[in-house]
């Protein structure tokens, strides 16, 4: 069965500090993309990251970085020096074709608050 | 590239009304479109995906009758709210997904929030 764990309901942090977002991830296929998304309170949603199942490189893209790590299911978030601007909510995703459309699964998202 | 365009962006309507959401592709083909819906503070449950051409397939626990979802053009899949309660009042976000592009990252909409008086 396909599943996202985002175990983080809601984090605070004071601006500057560096904050990890959790994500862990259920799947039986062996091809599957993960993603990150930022859903400011307009509410639409804004694509952060992607990465597929033979990918497990991490990245660094500004102030953000990602680490996967296919021996745990995990695809960690990390923002380094939080800015007020980044409070949202951040969801993790799941896309797999055990569906047979790859529609994405959403964790129930952890919603970060930077304080000034 | 890949923009889509979700009209409109709030909606209140009277119970017992029907109400209509656009989803556009703008610079993309968009042979499927996922249909999401989110209530306060929860994640984005997926309602139905709809292929151009033929019928959605709806996720289970969604009423068909009640959402009924058009998929007429490679650009364009609307969702209808029939017969709206407040129960229904939620965020309703589209995304498109070119051609056979599973796997890219879907552009969203920026979602519609309905509130149903």
């Amino acid at each position: 069965a396909q599943k996202v764990t985002q175990a983080q309901t809601e984090i605070s942090v004071v601006e500057k500090e560096d904050v990890t977002l959790d994500c862990v991830y259920e799947t039986r296929d062996t091809t599957y993309y993960l993603f990150w998304y930022k859903q400011p309170p307009s509410g639409e949603l804004v694509f952060l990251i992607r990465r597929n199942s033979f990918d497990e490189q991490n990245e660094i893209s500004g102030r953000y970085s990602w680490n996967f790590q296919k021996s745990t299911s995990s695809f960690n978030f990390t923002i380094t020096a939080s800015q007020v601007v980044d409070s949202a909510v951040y969801f993790c995703a799941l896309s797999d074709s055990t569906s047979g459309t790859y529609k994405y699964i959403f964790g129930t998202g952890t919603r970060l608050k930077v304080l000034a | 590239g890949a923009v889509v365009s979700q009209h409109p962006s709030r909606v209140i309507c009277k119970s017992g009304t029907s109400v209509k959401i656009e989803c556009r592709s703008l610079d993309f083909q968009a042979t499927t479109m996922f249909w999401y819906r989110q209530f306060p503070k929860q994640s984005l449950m997926l309602m139905a995906t709809s292929n151009e051409g033929s019928k959605a397939t709806y996720e289970q626990g969604v009423e068909k009758d009640k959402f009924l979802i058009n998929h007429a053009s490679l650009t364009l899949s609307t969702l209808t709210v029939t017969s709206a309660h407040p129960e229904d009042s939620s965020f309703y976000i589209c995304s498109g997904v070119p051609d056979r592009a599973f796997g890219y990252g879907y552009t969203f909409g920026s979602g519609t929030r309905l509130t149903v008086v």
